[in-house]
């Protein structure tokens, strides 16, 4: 296993268009979070994932962002009508629940720039 | 609310001396804390994790903690810097009851050769 994938790495669009990220766990993983991270400030929680659950939602996922993780495998975050202020990192990061006592692995990040 | 405060936005050490990056946290039973590293345009690595087994926590690369209850303090030390050490650093906890990790807003460590 190679770790939690993130596709793509990069992306840029403009202003209005919609993106959709792709995530792959780690194969056994049961539960994924997908987090912001912002130029010069930490990453900040959005949603996570159990199996195919969706069990908690930031204040900071607007009506604009979209999660799913349908087969309780890989999850996809979409961004409808993106504005410039969504431009940032995108971390994914899985975990297996009542293992490792929470520690949870990132993948490398797609980082968004909306023009 | 429970998050963790990180001392000093940037750190530079010469190589061969100490690292000493500050963390404390707010919460009034000990949660769970961690420091991540991430490196440029790299994804978040774990380097350690402090989960109530012992106070004095070894990671990777050289690196460990130190709980302290008195003082809510998660501080980060290395006896001696290399230059491969320079990235952001990031403390983090998951309180009690919560599934997801709260950041600090991250030291940016700089070894001057």
């Amino acid at each position: 296993d190679t770790g939690v994938s993130q596709d793509p790495r990069h992306k840029i669009t403009k202003r209005g268009q919609n993106v959709t990220f792709r995530c792959d766990p780690i194969s056994e993983h049961n539960r994924l979070y997908w987090y912001r991270q912002t130029l010069g400030q930490g990453p900040e929680f959005l949603t996570y994932f159990q199996n195919e659950a969706q069990l908690e939602k930031s204040r900071l996922l607007s009506d604009r962002f979209s999660a799913e993780r349908p087969k309780g495998s890989f999850s996809t975050l979409e961004i409808q009508r993106t504005e410039q202020g969504d431009s940032a990192m995108y971390l994914c990061a899985s975990s297996l629940e009542g293992l490792e006592l929470g520690q949870q692995y990132f993948g490398p990040g797609t980082r968004l720039t909306v023009t | 609310a429970q998050s963790v405060t990180q001392l000093g936005s940037h750190v530079s050490v010469s190589e061969g001396a100490l690292v000493l990056l500050r963390c404390n946290y707010s919460s009034s039973v000990p949660p769970y804390l961690f420091w991540y590293v991430q490196y440029p345009n790299q994804g978040l690595q774990l380097l350690l994790k402090y989960t109530s087994a012992a106070t004095l926590v070894k990671g990777i690369n050289g690196f460990e903690a130190e709980f302290k209850k008195s003082e809510t303090s998660f501080h980060l030390t290395k006896p001696s810097a290399h230059m491969s050490d320079a990235a952001e650093y990031f403390c983090a906890v998951i309180p009690t009851g919560a599934n997801n990790l709260f950041f600090g807003t991250g030291t940016r460590l700089t070894v001057i050769p």
